[in-house]
């Protein structure tokens, strides 16, 4: 069965960076696109990123663009966020997603928590 | 991008009656070329992760129960749910899957009355 596993998560501060991985099972990750998703405390869904299954096109949410990068390894079927000068705004549980007409597979996420 | 707006921010509707949800896209999401519309609906119990319960504006995700019903084309959709139960209780999201960006509604919290 698809599982996504997400780690990764912790407390930074303002400023600094966090690299999320997303360990993915079950299904051919290498023909795939993938995406993260995020959730603030209390807050709504927020689209983040996305990475093409052969890496060849990425596209970020306005919020993240600059700092955050998406990346992948098909050979340890990994999605991975690089978050780079993180703002208090950035707080929430990151969720990674498989691409397709709707995200059928969710993981539990991991939190991130930005704060001095 | 595609902005997508839902109404209301929350509704309470009773036991067995009927609750509607809204959602508006800023533009249209249907593909001509296969004519179906890129539109999705998720539901969000409290301490969970989101569940997809339509995609393709209208298709029921597997296993979902019959009581969700999602309608609309172009840039104007609806997700219906009959005979209300309890477990229904969430919050609810449209998705446009039209593009890789991939933007949800700001989401709609149905409650029991």
């Amino acid at each position: 069965q698809v599982q996504l596993v997400e780690s990764g998560g912790g407390v930074v501060q303002p400023g600094g960076s966090l690299r999320l991985s997303c360990a993915a099972s079950g299904f051919p990750f290498s023909t795939l696109g993938m995406h993260w998703i995020r959730q603030a405390p209390g807050k709504g869904l927020e689209w983040v990123a996305f990475l093409r299954h052969d890496g060849s096109d990425k596209d970020y949410g306005d919020s993240v663009k600059g700092r955050f990068t998406i990346s992948r390894d098909n050979s340890k079927n990994t999605v991975y966020l690089q978050m780079n000068s993180l703002r208090t705004e950035d707080t929430a549980v990151y969720y990674c997603v498989k691409d397709g007409t709707g995200y059928d597979h969710w993981g539990q996420g991991t939190l991130v928590t930005v704060s001095s | 991008d595609i902005v997508m707006t839902q109404s209301p921010d929350s509704l309470a509707v009773s036991l067995g009656e009927r609750a509607t949800i809204n959602c508006k896209s800023s533009q249209s999401v249907l593909f001509n070329s296969n004519n179906k519309n890129y539109l999705s609906w998720y539901q969000q119990k409290a301490g969970q992760p989101p569940k997809l319960l339509i995609y393709w504006a209208s298709t029921r995700e597997s296993g979902v129960p019959d009581r969700f019903s999602g309608s609309g084309s172009g840039t104007d959709f609806t997700l219906t749910i009959s005979n209300l139960q309890a477990e229904d209780v969430a919050v609810y999201y449209c998705q446009s899957t039209y593009t890789h960006v991939r933007s949800f509604g700001q989401g709609t919290r149905l409650e029991i009355k």
